[in-house]
């Protein structure tokens, strides 16, 4: 079965502190898509990354930076340099290619703080 | 393109009333979705639409609910009967058709629909 699992609830950090938001997925299929969304306090749920299972490369994208790692189920989401921006929930989702399944299975989401 | 609309944001009723929610996805997405978020949680799948055919439904949705997509554009969901287990924020979303670019499954979420049953 598909699974999602995000292992903190909540972080709290000091500005300027790097971040790292785990991501531990469970699925039997060779074909699938993982997504990072962030929902900030106004609760609009905010795409941030998608990464399909044959590219394992890590991706960089400003202070944000995610790694792939398909060895042990992992997709990992660094934030370097914090900003009280950033305060928001982050979710890890799952979604597979199988027959007509059109749905994402998601983590529980990791509540950051970011704190000036 | 404004994004995707819902409307109301905010829906306050008594147990056992009827709500309607809208959604209007983005203009040239076909594929549209509805989530429910609960505190705490992350979002669960309702339902889901290609164009107006209603492909999938969970189980989740119950005979109280209904969702439509009469012209394959905008969207309303409907909760019968209304319980206080039904109060959580209600997500749409929508996307491309598959093999569109590289927007493909990617989900585009409007700000939810936060339903109170007291």
């Amino acid at each position: 079965a598909q699974k999602v699992t995000q292992a903190q609830t909540e972080i709290s950090v000091v500005e300027k502190e790097d971040v790292t938001l785990d991501c531990v997925y469970e699925t039997r299929d060779t074909t699938y898509y993982l997504f990072w969304y962030k929902q900030p306090p106004s609760g609009e749920l905010v795409f941030l990354i998608r990464r399909n299972s044959f590219d394992e490369q890590n991706e960089i994208s400003g202070r944000y930076s995610w790694n792939f790692q398909k060895s042990t189920s992992s997709f990992n989401f660094t934030i370097t340099a914090s900003q009280v921006v950033d305060s928001a929930v982050y979710f890890c989702a799952l979604r597979d290619n199988a027959g007509n399944n059109r749905k994402l299975i998601w983590g529980l989401g990791t509540s950051l703080a970011v704190n000036p | 393109d404004t994004g995707v609309s819902q409307d109301p944001r905010h829906k306050i009723t008594k147990r056992g009333q009827n709500v309607t929610f809208r959604c209007d996805p983005i203009s040239e997405h076909n594929r549209l979705y509805w989530y429910r978020q609960t505190l705490g949680q992350g979002p669960e799948f309702l339902t889901y639409f290609q164009n107006e055919a209603q492909l999938e439904k969970s189980r989740l949705l119950s005979d109280r609910f209904s969702a439509e997509r009469p012209k394959g554009s905008f969207s309303t969901l409907e909760i019968q009967r209304t319980e206080q287990g039904d109060s959580a924020m209600y997500l749409c979303a929508s996307s491309e058709r598959r093999g569109a670019r590289s927007g493909a499954n990617v989900l585009t979420f409007g700000a939810g629909s936060r339903l109170t049953v007291l």
